[in-house]
């Protein structure tokens, strides 16, 4: 199985919102509504913000929404705020019963 | 409040076993609805899922890893585990433990354990 795509970075100012998406296939992505996002800060365990595709984790701030259209999922977080920076890895429950990653995006936030 | 914790040696000669412990606290492995999982994270890189094991003994794997990996359940301690075969250079990682909510996410994490792979 091969790792989801994700673009390896992304940038943007403190208010604004940014996108980083998530490419797999019909074996992954798209083939379940199993997708999680986690956001990792350096040298820290990642972090679950977004699980099945689009649900929040409870007391998460609801800057972070996810989306999913056919192949590609996508996380969006609005507000940008400085301790956003950080690497975010989305996840794929697969049709064997495996799970799959992307290889991370790490936001700057300028 | 639910907390995981690994444990093992942080240094591992070539050829050899890796074996780490996940130790649980807030939660009971016997619980039903979860299962439990191992990730690692190779130094400046990705994360990549390594398997998970329910209650049961029951698991799945990933297959590049499967033909070297084993987990296992402890419930009377309130532990799962992780076996890894032939360590190479290439396993050297961090390695985090999680429990895994409906077989597809991680909702919780342990904090992690660097494992490095040398003689």
């Amino acid at each position: 199985q091969s790792a989801l795509t994700q673009s390896a970075s992304v940038s943007g100012s403190p208010g604004q919102s940014i996108t980083i998406s998530c490419t797999g296939t019909s074996s992954d992505v798209g083939y379940y509504n199993f997708v999680s996002w986690y956001q990792q800060h350096p040298g820290k365990a990642p972090k679950l913000i977004i699980y099945d595709v689009s649900n929040r984790p409870s007391g998460l701030s609801n800057r972070f929404s996810g989306s999913k259209s056919g192949n590609t999922a996508s996380l969006t977080i609005s507000g940008l705020q400085p301790e956003d920076e950080a690497d975010y890895y989305c996840n794929s429950y697969t049709n064997t019963n495996t799970w799959v990653f992307g290889g991370g995006t790490k936001l700057s936030v300028l | 409040q639910l907390q995981l914790q690994e444990s093992g040696p942080g240094l591992v000669k070539p050829s050899e076993t890796l074996s780490l412990t996940c130790s649980v606290s807030g939660d009971t492995l016997s619980g039903g609805s979860y299962s439990w999982g191992w990730v690692r994270q190779p130094p400046g890189k990705g994360l990549e899922w390594i398997g998970a094991v329910y209650y049961s003994g029951r698991a799945n794997y990933n297959p590049s890893l499967r033909s070297r990996v084993a987990m296992s359940v402890a419930t009377s301690k309130n532990q799962f585990s992780l076996s890894l075969t032939s360590m190479t250079a290439a396993d050297t990682a961090v390695y985090f433990c999680a429990r895994v909510n409906s077989e597809t996410y991680a909702d919780s994490w342990g904090q992690g354990i660097l494992v490095t792979v040398s003689s």
